[in-house]
């Protein structure tokens, strides 16, 4: 069965610095990978995705993501956090064929004035 | 386009009473939804698969007679908590499979925090 690890509960940054929230996965099959940001009290939204091509994926907000087969990883990354990206932030992944989506445990982004 | 809405946003009800949460997909098709919920800082637990004019498939330890669900259109789903109880209080949230999808994406509703009192 497909997993995620978030190793981190909570990632402190300040606000104009270079974000980084980390994510390993684990599948049997291909990954199709996700990240989503969660504000408090709302739902999911959709910040980018890997599914096949090229490594490096961008997505919205600035937000962009590098998928690394040989160390199973899926980064999320941003080259200067605005304290308007603090929120829960989740990797997930599915494998090809099967339609379930697994969740890590989220990492809270702080950014600090 | 793709956006999922769920109602209500909130709801208080009392201990023994039962709620009832929609699921719609407002601009596109949805085959498949699915139910997930979630505790106070912690990740998303998937409850049930609902498949339209079918019976939902369960993950292991949910309820089925505790929380029903009902996919009676291709943009409609509805979770009923039965009987409801302090425990079930939590976070819900919804997703949507648009149909047809290459790549089976899911879009989130932006949830419905249930408090039993």
């Amino acid at each position: 069965a497909q997993s995620v690890a978030q190793p981190e509960d909570q990632v402190n940054v300040a606000e104009g610095n270079p974000l980084t929230v980390k994510c390993t996965y684990s599948v049997s099959g291909n990954p199709y990978l996700f990240w989503y940001v969660q504000y408090p009290n709302r739902g999911l939204q959709f910040l980018l995705k890997y599914i096949t091509g090229d490594n490096l994926v961008k997505g919205s907000y600035g937000f962009e993501a590098e998928f690394n087969k040989s160390q199973t990883s899926f980064h999320l990354k941003k080259p200067s956090a605005l304290v308007s990206d603090s929120a829960l932030y989740f990797c997930a992944v599915r494998e090809g064929g099967n339609n379930r989506l697994a969740f890590g445990k989220g990492n809270q982004v702080v950014v600090i004035p | 386009g793709a956006v999922v809405s769920q109602h209500p946003s909130r709801v208080i009800c009392k201990s023994g009473t039962s709620v009832k949460i929609e699921c719609r997909s407002l601009d596109f098709q949805a085959t498949t939804m699915f139910w997930y919920r979630q505790f106070p800082k912690q990740s998303l637990m998937l409850m049930a698969t609902s498949n339209e004019g079918s019976k939902a498939t369960y993950e292991q330890g949910v309820e089925k007679d505790k929380f029903l669900i009902n996919h009676a259109s291709l943009t409609l789903s509805t979770l009923t908590v039965t009987s409801a109880h302090p425990e079930d209080s939590s976070f819900y949230i919804c997703s949507a499979q648009p149909t047809p999808s290459s790549y089976n994406e899911q879009f989130f509703g932006p949830g419905t925090r249930l408090t039993v009192l």
